[in-house]
């Protein structure tokens, strides 16, 4: 089983708040991602980063903004959420001894709902 | 980006019975993983292919990549209640980012 974290589970916010969406992973992986998803649709990667000190934007632009000054912890900010931020944000990582690089792990998701 | 289409797009099935669901891209990857979403949770890792033509079993799920490199397929022997879910597959061409395929949701009819 994965080990790979996020918080909170569920978040219900107003419009204009700042939140941070928290993921942490204990396999040492390099490689770490956020994706967007609606419910039961595709994921959309909207950051990503292949080591401390490394973002890059993903495919779907996002208002968000990420920071990786550890390497287990990625986590994402929006600064002013607005309901169009609404949806279900995935964390993963991959990289590491015991599997292919390409091998993604996924946290269990927050649900993110701006009122 | 690329884009990988996946059918069909939902099933309903009685428990039991087989299925069988693919994934197909106008480029060619060198890896295709297969995930399995439950409801409110995040994808989890089923099957992992690395080479053309493989085919590697994972108790009742078998996954072949295909041939071309440009198709994957996902087969479910005697599918039980737990089955139900979206199932996802994803394509990688060298170390770049996964492209997700638009998934296939599961459904056993009692």
């Amino acid at each position: 089983e994965a080990d790979i974290y996020q918080t909170p589970r569920y978040l219900v916010i107003g419009t204009g708040k700042k939140i941070t969406l928290e993921c942490s992973q204990t396999m040492g992986h390099d490689k770490m991602y956020w994706y967007q998803q609606d419910p039961g649709m595709e994921l959309h990667l909207i950051h990503y980063s292949y080591g401390v000190n490394s973002t890059e934007k993903g495919d779907l632009s996002s208002e968000s903004t990420v920071s990786r000054i550890r390497t287990e912890h990625f986590p994402l900010t929006l600064e002013s959420a607005r309901p169009s931020h609404t949806s279900q944000y995935l964390c993963a990582s991959s990289g590491g001894l015991a599997s292919s690089y390409n091998e993604q792990f996924f946290g269990p998701g927050t649900r993110l709902t701006v009122l | 980006g690329q884009q990988l289409n996946q059918s069909p797009q939902s099933m309903f099935i009685q428990e039991g019975e087989d299925v069988s669901m693919n994934c197909t891209s106008s480029s060619i990857f060198n890896t295709w993983l297969w995930y399995k979403q439950d409801p409110g949770e995040g994808p989890v890792l089923l099957i992992a292919l690395y080479k053309a033509g493989e085919l590697t079993s994972n108790g009742r799920l078998t996954a072949q990549f295909g041939i071309t490199r440009k198709d994957s397929f996902l087969n479910i022997s005697a599918s039980i209640p737990s089955d139900v879910g979206i199932y996802f597959c994803a394509g990688v061409f060298g170390n770049e980012k996964l492209t997700f395929g638009t998934g296939t949701r599961l459904t056993i009819i009692p």
